[in-house]
């Protein structure tokens, strides 16, 4: 079975550290991997996506990794704000099967104190 | 940007009721999505529409019926409501279908909050 996991449930760090959120899966056979962002009440928010022949995308303080042969994927977080407090989500997109299918993670609830 | 639109916002349904949840976005998108979301079990995939006109099951699909009304509109139909079906329904779409369909994220909406008594 096709699964992503997401450890820890739950992470709360002091303002400006740096920290990285972990992603699991258990099918190398990946066609891509998106990381989301939800807040509390909201729909979810991408914030990057790495193609299966990508090592990592960046985009300002956050940047993710991939790979596929350990089946790991990061999100890093530089210079944590109490406003990167939120929920955030693993997607991957398995190649072959359902086109469109997206099986996500159960989330890391990140908590920055300020 | 209204981006994807999903209404109601909430809603109290009591067992057997029917409802639709509507979904619309204006970025004129291709695919569409439904998703449900429950504690401990991350989003998973009830129907898609991978372009108008054309509609597959995803991973829940029992109890749900979705329409493509056009290419700005997908609905999620609940005909006799569970208690099962209590959720938070997400919508997204996304640009591409078919081969590229992987290439672009997925736009979600801010959800409908269903409970069923």
């Amino acid at each position: 079975k096709q699964e992503v996991t997401q450890i820890p449930a739950a992470l709360s760090v002091p303002e400006g550290e740096n920290l990285v959120l972990n992603c699991s899966f258990t099918d190398s056979a990946i066609y891509n991997l998106q990381w989301f962002r939800q807040d509390p009440g909201k729909g979810l928010t991408s914030l990057l996506l790495i193609q299966s022949s990508q090592r990592e995308q960046t985009s300002g303080r956050l940047n993710a990794s991939l790979d596929k042969s350990s089946g790991r994927s990061t999100l890093y977080i530089a210079a944590s704000q109490p406003g990167d407090s939120a929920t955030y989500l693993c997607a991957v997109k398995y190649s072959g099967g359902a086109t469109n299918k997206l099986i996500f993670g159960t989330g890391t609830l990140l908590a920055v104190q300020p | 940007n209204a981006g994807v639109t999903q209404t109601p916002k909430f809603q109290v349904l009591k067992t057997g009721q029917s409802m639709t949840l509507q979904c619309a976005q204006d970025m004129n998108h291709n695919s569409m999505y439904w998703y449900r979301q429950d504690p401990g079990m991350g989003l998973r995939l009830i129907y898609y529409s991978a372009s108008e006109g054309t509609t597959d099951k995803g991973e829940v699909p029992n109890g749900y019926n979705v329409s493509r009304l056009n290419k700005r509109e997908f609905s999620l139909r609940l005909e006799s409501a569970a208690p099962s079906q209590t959720s938070v329904y997400f919508c997204a779409s996304s640009p591409n279908s078919g081969p590229l369909s992987g290439r672009q994220p997925q736009h979600f909406g801010d959800g409908t909050r269903l409970s069923i008594l």
